[in-house]
């Protein structure tokens, strides 16, 4: 059963700070990997999906790299700014199925203080 | 941007009664799914939905759940009679599906706050 881990579970740092955020998973067997912004009490906003055949996808300051091998994923987020303050989830989808469920991660809570 | 909408955004409602979810997914979207978000835990998959049918459930999906698609665009949730526990965030997600250049991104609606009390 894949396990998605997301640690640590809340992060605090100052604006202007390059940071970024891990994410684990056990069976690396995956189609891909999404990770995901949730604010609080509002739904998912997709930020980066990574098939499985790549290394990493960038979308403005953050880049998301995936070492499917070794279960790992990254989301680098550059030069944080207040606004970028919400929960980061990662969620991956399984190898045997390209439309089959996504698993979660617990998410990571972000605040960047001005 | 086409998005994916949800109603009610907040349901209230007592333990026993039927509560049905509602998802307008995006127009050419081919599979559908229902998540949900107990306050402080995971986002967990209920049931993915394709061709008019279920193609995958979890446990928590059991009978007192069901999913139909009646009109060819609202995809529905329904809870024949729900339990204190069933109180979550409710997300109605879609994607075009696999080949068509998609990658399967997972579109989410905003979401139902479905309170049982």
């Amino acid at each position: 059963k894949q396990e998605v881990t997301q640690i640590p579970a809340a992060l605090s740092v100052p604006e202007g700070e390059n940071l970024v955020l891990n994410c684990s998973f056990t069976d690396s067997a995956i189609y891909n990997l999404q990770w995901f912004r949730q604010d609080p009490g509002k739904g998912l906003t997709s930020l980066l999906l990574i098939q499985s055949s790549q290394r990493e996808q960038t979308s403005g300051r953050l880049n998301a790299s995936l070492d499917k091998s070794s279960g790992r994923s990254t989301l680098y987020i550059a030069a944080s700014q207040p606004g970028d303050s919400a929960t980061y989830l990662c969620a991956v989808r399984p190898g045997t199925g390209a439309n089959s469920k996504l698993t979660f991660g617990k998410g990571i809570t972000l605040s960047v203080r001005p | 941007e086409p998005e994916v909408t949800q109603t009610p955004s907040h349901q209230v409602t007592q333990m026993g009664q039927e509560v049905i979810l509602r998802c307008v997914p995006i127009s050419n979207h081919l599979y559908f799914y229902w998540y949900r978000q107990i306050l402080g835990q995971k986002v967990e998959f209920l049931v993915s939905f394709y061709n008019n049918e279920i193609s995958e459930k979890s446990e928590i999906f059991d009978d007192q759940f069901s999913v139909e698609r009646p009109d060819g665009s609202n995809f529905t949730l329904k809870i024949r009679s729900t339990k204190l526990e069933d109180s979550a965030m409710y997300f109605c997600v879609t994607n075009l599906g696999a080949g068509r250049g998609s990658y399967n991104e997972q579109f989410f609606g905003p979401g139902t706050r479905l309170t049982v009390l």
